[in-house]
């Protein structure tokens, strides 16, 4: 069965740095693109990057550019979304997503909140 | 990037009644486009893939149309599970950029 399993809920404080995690399980890891999805409260959905971790390609949204990176660790099936400097406007729902190019996303990870206030 | 719009933001529907959702792409996407649904508290649902595919699961009275700029996706009889924020999503432009639709919310009548 496949699963992405995220990080649990995090608060931080405006500055503050901050890793979230997203465990695939189920499927090959290195053959699929995972991507971060971002839901800001009461808002929509929005694409903030991808990464094939396969040969580590990444593609960022414009939006999101130099706002976070995205890696993964594949020995140990594990994709990471990253800040260096939060500010209050991150708070949001996070998930992470698995994306073939036949279905867009089929797999989503169950999200993990992020809280950023002083 | 490609821009995706979706019609009605809300869409009021009494149950058993049809809903029809439409979603328009500011380019072509050729068939590339999904719909999910998402509920409060929960994770988006792939429901329709390939513009008209069900996912696996998913019940027959989804149904998902439509090629190019234009889709919908349609509900034939609303069951009370069904009242969710539903979206639309391409993914024409492997493997990036994306774009979701705003949604469109069903709800009670």
């Amino acid at each position: 069965e496949v699963q992405l399993v995220q990080s649990g809920a995090e608060v931080k404080k405006p500055g503050e740095s901050l890793k979230i995690s997203c465990k695939g399980s189920g499927y090959s890891f290195t053959s699929y693109w995972i991507g971060w999805v971002r839901q800001m409260p009461g808002k929509g959905l929005e694409w903030m990057g991808i990464f094939y971790p396969g040969d580590s390609d990444t593609r960022y949204s414009p939006s999101f550019q130099g706002q976070v990176t995205i890696s993964a660790d594949k020995s140990i099936s594990t994709a990471y979304l990253q800040w260096s400097s939060l500010k209050a406007s991150d708070t949001a729902m996070y998930y992470c997503a698995r994306l073939t190019s036949q279905e867009g996303v089929d797999y989503w990870g169950q999200g993990t909140l992020v809280t950023v206030s002083s | 990037e490609i821009v995706m719009t979706q019609s009605p933001a809300t869409l009021s529907v009494s149950p058993g009644e049809r809903a029809t959702l439409s979603c328009r792409a500011s380019q072509s996407v050729s068939s590339n486009l999904a719909w999910y649904q998402q509920k409060p508290g929960q994770a988006p649902r792939l429901l329709i893939y390939g513009a008209s595919t069900r996912a696996t699961g998913i019940p027959a009275r989804f149904s998902g149309s439509g090629s190019g700029t234009e889709f919908t996706l349609t509900i034939s009889s609303l069951q009370s599970e069904d009242f969710a924020v539903y979206y639309c999503h391409q993914y024409n432009n492997w493997p990036s950029p994306f774009t979701f639709g705003p949604g469109t919310k069903v709800d009670i009548k």
